[in-house]
C-alpha cells in the first residue's frame, strides 16, 4: 500500500549540530510539506514542495531548509539546531491540483 | 506528538452518545475545509472535507457542516466509541501570499470518550 513514512521517529541532538530528518511517500504525490507541532500553536508550516526542484518557504522557515531531487523524498535540514527546534516534525503530502494532505507519523527531535 | 492534547479544549462524551466538535475559521474567502483526527503519538489522520459550495457532507459515522455565515465548522460523530477518543482540528486552506494556497490549522479539541 501507498504512505508516507518519516526517520527517525526519535532523534536526540546537542545544540550546534546539523540534523537532517527524512520523509518519503510512495504515492506519486507533488505536493509535499514540513510542519513542527508545539503545544499552543497547533501545526505550523516551515518549508514546502510543488515539485522536483520546487521550495518555498513557509511560515517558520528560519533555520531550516529543504530539497527536492525526485518525488518521493522531501529532507528537512536544521543547518544549526537551536533548542528551539525541540519540537515534533511532520511530513505531509498531496496530489497536484487538490488541497488535502496526508501526514507521516511524526518526528520527535529533542535539542540540548 | 504525545503531549498535543494538553491545554485543548476538552470535550467529554458517554460511550454510545453523539459527539459535536466546533471550529471557527479565519478567513472568509477559504473554499476548502478539513478535519483531521490526531491520536497520541500519531501523525494527523484525515476524516473527511467539504468545499464551501456544499453546507453538509456526511461520511461513515460522521458529517461535517458548515456555516459560512459566521465561519464556522463542525464535525458531528455518531454513536461515539473508544476508538474515537483523539485530538480533532479543523483545517481551512488560505491564500498565503504569490499564488499559494496553503492549509491553516486549528489548535484542536480533545475529545474523551467515557466507556
Amino acid at each position: 500500500d501507498a504512505e508516507i513514512t518519516q526517520s527517525p521517529r526519535h532523534k536526540i541532538t546537542e545544540t550546534g549540530r546539523q540534523v537532517t530528518l527524512a520523509c518519503h511517500q510512495t504515492w506519486n504525490h507533488n505536493n509535499m510539506f514540513w510542519y513542527r507541532q508545539d503545544l499552543g500553536h497547533g501545526l505550523r508550516l516551515i518549508h514546502y514542495s510543488y515539485g522536483v526542484q520546487d521550495t518555498n518557504k513557509g511560515e517558520v522557515s528560519d533555520g531550516y531548509s529543504v530539497s527536492r531531487s525526485n518525488t518521493e523524498d522531501l529532507p528537512l535540514t536544521l543547518e544549526s539546531a537551536a533548542s528551539s527546534q525541540t519540537s515534533v516534525y511532520f511530513c505531509a503530502s498531496g496530489d497536484r491540483g487538490t488541497d488535502t494532505q496526508y501526514f507521516g507519523p511524526g518526528t520527535r527531535l529533542t535539542v540540548l | 506528538g504525545e503531549n498535543v492534547g494538553l491545554h485543548l479544549p476538552t470535550l467529554s462524551v458517554q460511550e454510545g452518545d453523539n459527539s459535536i466538535i466546533n471550529c471557527a475559521y479565519s478567513n472568509s474567502a477559504s473554499d476548502y475545509f478539513i478535519w483531521y483526527k490526531q491520536e497520541s503519538g500519531k501523525g494527523p489522520q484525515f476524516i473527511i472535507d467539504i468545499r464551501s459550495n456544499m453546507d453538509k457532507r456526511q461520511g461513515q459515522r460522521v458529517t461535517v457542516l458548515l456555516n459560512k455565515t459566521v465561519k464556522h465548522l463542525s464535525l458531528q460523530i455518531a454513536a461515539t466509541q473508544p476508538g474515537d477518543s483523539a485530538v480533532y482540528f479543523c483545517a481551512e486552506n488560505g491564500y498565503s501570499g504569490a499564488g499559494s494556497y496553503q492549509l491553516t490549522f486549528g489548535k484542536g479539541t480533545k475529545l474523551s470518550v467515557i466507556p
